[in-house]
Order: structure tokens, then C-alpha cells, then sequence
């Protein structure tokens, strides 16, 4: 199998607080891994793509100091939203590719609703 | 910007049809694509991928991929209600190693 993890699933939190999401690849070595965000009823946005022992790359107009990326491992990837607000509500949502192949296998993804 | 294009629907077939869904996408040198399910609240799930022109099978699912015309498809055989959702069609292209993705396809079949 190809199974991506999550953690938490839903969140609530304060505006102005820090809130960590955890992806786990459980059954494979993920060099690489995605984050994604989706607000209701859009498309998936990408965020950055993450990979192992190096800086994650952000797409234009996320705020790398606002997201923080970390990919310690080849079985873990972080994403931090530093000082979360309102409009950062959303579904965020990891993805994670085994080593060497293209295929994208998603994580249940992180409701993240901030008061 | 590459872009995969698709049509947001909603598609709607009877139970027991052939949905049909299509995705064209703008960069010829593409050389992977994907087809992900997404249920409304959830996280999406692969279907099935393709890389060779032609057809390519799986249980009722068949990706159809012509590369000159730069367009894959997805044929859904013996539609059933539990596969209404959004289908989401990807190409490998971006420059991180990333999956370009279209917009979605929001199937509904009726009972």
C-alpha cells in the first residue's frame, strides 16, 4: 500500500495562535511531499513542496513565515501556521510521493478552523 | 503556466451508464497523468495513471490518453451512485516535481 497519515484531523484554535499539522508516510519512504490547501468548494491550491533535509519551496504568495515547512525525515513532514488567523481557516491537506516515482498519495487531510 | 483544463460539470449519468470525463492539458512535453476521486469533504484518492497513449483498464475505470492531442480521459463503466464526486485530473510537469491540477469534475449519478 501507499498510506499517508495526518494529525491532527481537526483543529480549533485561537486567532493568533500556532497550530502544527503532522503527514506521515506510514508504509513507504517519501522523499518528497506536498501541502495543499483547499477552501470550500475550490480546487486544491499548492502551497509548497517539501523535501527531505532541505528548505521547502513555496508557490508564489505563500508567506514561508506564515507556513513553516519541515521535512526531517523521509516519513515526516511538519507544517506549522504561525499566528493563525481567521481567513487561514481551511482544509489543509499533505501529499507524499515515493522515492523516485510521481505518483502522489494524499493524507486524509487537517480542518483547521480559527476563531 | 501549464494548465489542465476540465470541465466543472456537474456531470449527470443514469445509475448503470458510461460517464465520461475529459481533461486537456497545455504542455506537450507532459509525460505522466493521474486521475483522483474526491469526495466532497474528504482528501482525494488516486485512481488510477497513465503514461502511454491509448487506453489503460482497471475494473471499470479506463484512462484514455492522446498525447498529439494533448488530452486524457476518464470512462467510468456501470456508473454507480457511490461514484458521484469530484474527479480530479493531474499532470506531472511542475518544476519541483509537482502535479499540475485541473479544477475537478463534479459527477453525480442518479439512482
Amino acid at each position: 500500500g501507499a498510506v499517508v497519515s495526518q494529525h491532527p484531523s481537526r483543529v480549533i484554535c485561537k486567532s493568533g495562535t500556532s497550530v502544527k499539522i503532522e503527514c506521515r508516510s506510514l508504509d513507504f519512504q517519501a522523499t518528497t511531499m506536498f501541502w495543499y490547501r483547499q477552501f470550500p468548494k475550490q480546487s486544491l491550491m499548492l502551497m509548497a513542496t517539501s523535501n527531505e533535509g532541505s528548505k521547502a519551496t513555496y508557490e508564489q504568495g505563500v508567506e514561508k513565515d506564515k507556513f513553516l515547512i519541515n521535512h526531517a525525515s523521509l516519513t515526516l513532514s511538519t507544517l506549522t501556521v504561525t499566528s493563525a488567523h481567521p481567513e487561514d481557516s481551511s482544509f489543509y491537506i499533505c501529499s507524499a510521493s515515493r522515492t523516485g516515482t510521481k505518483t502522489q498519495y494524499f493524507g486524509p487531510g487537517t480542518r483547521l478552523l480559527v476563531l | 503556466q501549464k494548465e489542465v483544463e476540465q470541465n466543472s460539470g456537474p456531470l449527470s449519468v443514469p445509475e448503470g451508464a458510461i460517464a465520461s470525463l475529459n481533461c486537456t492539458y497545455s504542455d506537450r512535453g507532459s509525460q505522466s497523468f493521474f486521475w483522483y476521486r474526491q469526495y466532497s469533504g474528504k482528501s482525494p484518492e488516486l485512481i488510477m495513471f497513465i503514461y502511454s497513449n491509448g487506453d489503460k483498464e482497471d475494473g471499470r475505470f479506463t484512462a484514455q490518453l492522446n498525447k498529439a492531442s494533448q488530452y486524457v480521459s476518464l470512462l467510468i463503466r456501470d456508473s454507480q451512485p457511490s461514484d458521484s464526486a469530484t474527479y480530479l485530473c493531474a499532470v506531472y510537469g511542475g518544476s519541483q516535481g509537482n502535479l499540475i491540477f485541473g479544477k475537478g469534475t463534479k459527477l453525480s449519478v442518479k439512482p
